[in-house]
């Protein structure tokens, strides 16, 4: 158990609607990634927060997408009127300022029907 | 970042040693080598890290030969529930950088 967890494990939704993820980091790393995965691929970088402050955020990212940590503790994944292609396992990985381990938690499979 | 290569997909019986390579012909001088673990429906695991030589832990070894431009990722006797992929990474990790991966390989064990 790395500690970092998500909710929901799993997401059906139809076609244009809204979807919120949310993840908890393990309680004393103050940086907190998030990833999507496709079938038969590797993660690929969404974003990344360092405390409640979102850093980077990867092309990847439409303008459909949003994330917070709002206090720089859990944080939010929301995806607005989603498609077909936004269906993959979203994944949460936090890490600890100095130290260059990432710890991913279970993720969410999001299947946009 | 380097870019990685590494074996699409491996078999191996239960039991045996199981040897990873990854060739990263473009390793930088402050480039590290990372091994992550992915088992189905699960997030990748850190497995093991190195900058050169050999680095050893309770999971796996990881050989890295004095040019750095190849790595290799032991796991011994392995069992079941090494069934997983195995995902090569290469970059200078500070902390703040994504992590970047590829396609992995994927390891299976038979009995």
């Amino acid at each position: 158990d790395t500690g970092v967890s998500q909710d929901p494990r799993h997401k059906i939704t139809k076609r244009g609607q809204n979807v919120t993820f949310r993840c908890d980091p393990i309680s004393e790393h103050n940086r907190l990634y998030w990833y999507r995965q496709t079938l038969g691929q590797g993660p690929e970088f969404l974003t990344y927060f360092q405390n409640e402050a979102q850093l980077e955020k990867s092309r990847l990212l439409s303008d459909r997408f949003s994330a917070e940590r709002p206090k720089g503790s859990f944080s939010t994944l929301e995806i607005q009127r989603t498609e077909q292609g936004d269906s993959a396992m979203y994944l949460c990985a936090s890490s600890l300022e100095g130290e260059e381990t990432q710890y991913f938690g279970p993720g969410t499979r999001l299947l946009v029907l | 970042l380097a870019k990685t290569t590494q074996p699409i997909s491996m078999d191996s019986y239960e039991g045996q040693e199981v040897n990873i390579t990854c060739s990263h012909n473009n390793i930088a001088t402050n480039d590290y080598i990372t091994w992550y673990q992915q088992f189905p429906s699960q997030g990748p695991r850190f497995i093991i890290q190195g900058y050169k030589t050999k680095v050893t832990n309770e999971v796996a070894s990881l050989f890295i030969p004095a040019d750095r431009k190849s790595s290799t990722l032991s796991l011994p006797r392995v069992s079941l529930s090494d069934t997983a992929v195995y995902y090569c990474l290469v970059g200078e990790w500070s902390g703040n950088t994504p992590l970047v991966f590829g396609k992995g390989t994927r390891l299976s064990v038979i009995a």
